[in-house]
């Protein structure tokens, strides 16, 4: 099976920083990577799919890039509500593996 | 608006059984993949089983295995996880979600909270 690693696994960052958490799967799966965000407590939701198309209604600041191996997710402005944490998964075949995780904090 | 119910968790006992139920609206149930994912506490998201649109195409986590089983009636739009010979490290909150090929786990419910312990 394919595997998702994530790095950092967490990192705290002041607000207005832009934030970059990468991620890498063990073989190539084209754009089959989505970006989620757990708020403490609450429901994960989709922020990104297909590499870098935003989900409808996530705010602007949010992006994804790559493809095959190597992934980024960057909030370009870090506000008080992004307080989460992030994860990756793969979908481009079962299972749709997700990473472990990344911790985001404000400093 | 979309909507997906969890139901049917709670406390068994290690080897015991439990089936999951989740009750779909708002989108076309019949024409969705459909996916079970868990979260042990205080850990990260883990795919578990989904299933096609017909019932006939079932994938599974290596580690359930022959122990979970997914089903679906499209009929009631809805779809269920049967566990069987549940293990204390499958204790999690059990999400339904939907499966999207080009927007991957697009709808997830509340969950379901399943304890396996004596």
């Amino acid at each position: 099976d394919i595997q998702m690693t994530q790095s950092p696994s967490s990192l705290s960052a002041s607000i207005g920083d832009r934030v970059t958490i990468t991620c890498r799967a063990s073989q190539g799966i084209s754009k089959y990577l989505a970006w989620y965000q757990q708020k403490p407590g609450k429901v994960p939701k989709l922020l990104i799919y297909g590499g870098s198309t935003l989900q409808s209604g996530v705010p602007s600041r949010f992006s994804g890039s790559g493809s095959g191996t190597d992934f980024t997710l960057t909030i370009s402005s870090l506000q008080p509500e992004d307080v989460a944490t992030y994860y990756c998964q793969k979908y481009n075949t079962v299972p749709w593996t997700f990473g472990q995780g990344t911790k985001v904090e404000i400093k | 608006e979309v909507h997906l119910v969890e139901s049917g968790g709670g406390l068994v006992q290690p080897g015991g059984s439990l089936r999951l139920s989740c009750a779909a609206s708002g989108f076309p149930f019949s024409t969705s993949w459909m996916s079970w994912v868990r979260q042990a506490p205080g850990r990260g998201l883990e795919w578990v089983a989904n299933i096609n649109q017909d019932g006939l195409e079932k994938y599974y986590l290596g580690s359930v295995k022959g122990r979970f089983s997914i089903s679906r009636d499209n009929a009631k739009n809805s779809f269920y996880l049967q566990l069987n010979s549940l293990r204390p490290e499958d204790t999690a909150v059990y999400y339904c979600t939907r499966d999207h090929s080009v927007a991957a786990n697009d709808y997830w419910g509340l969950g379901t909270l399943v304890t396996v312990s004596s």
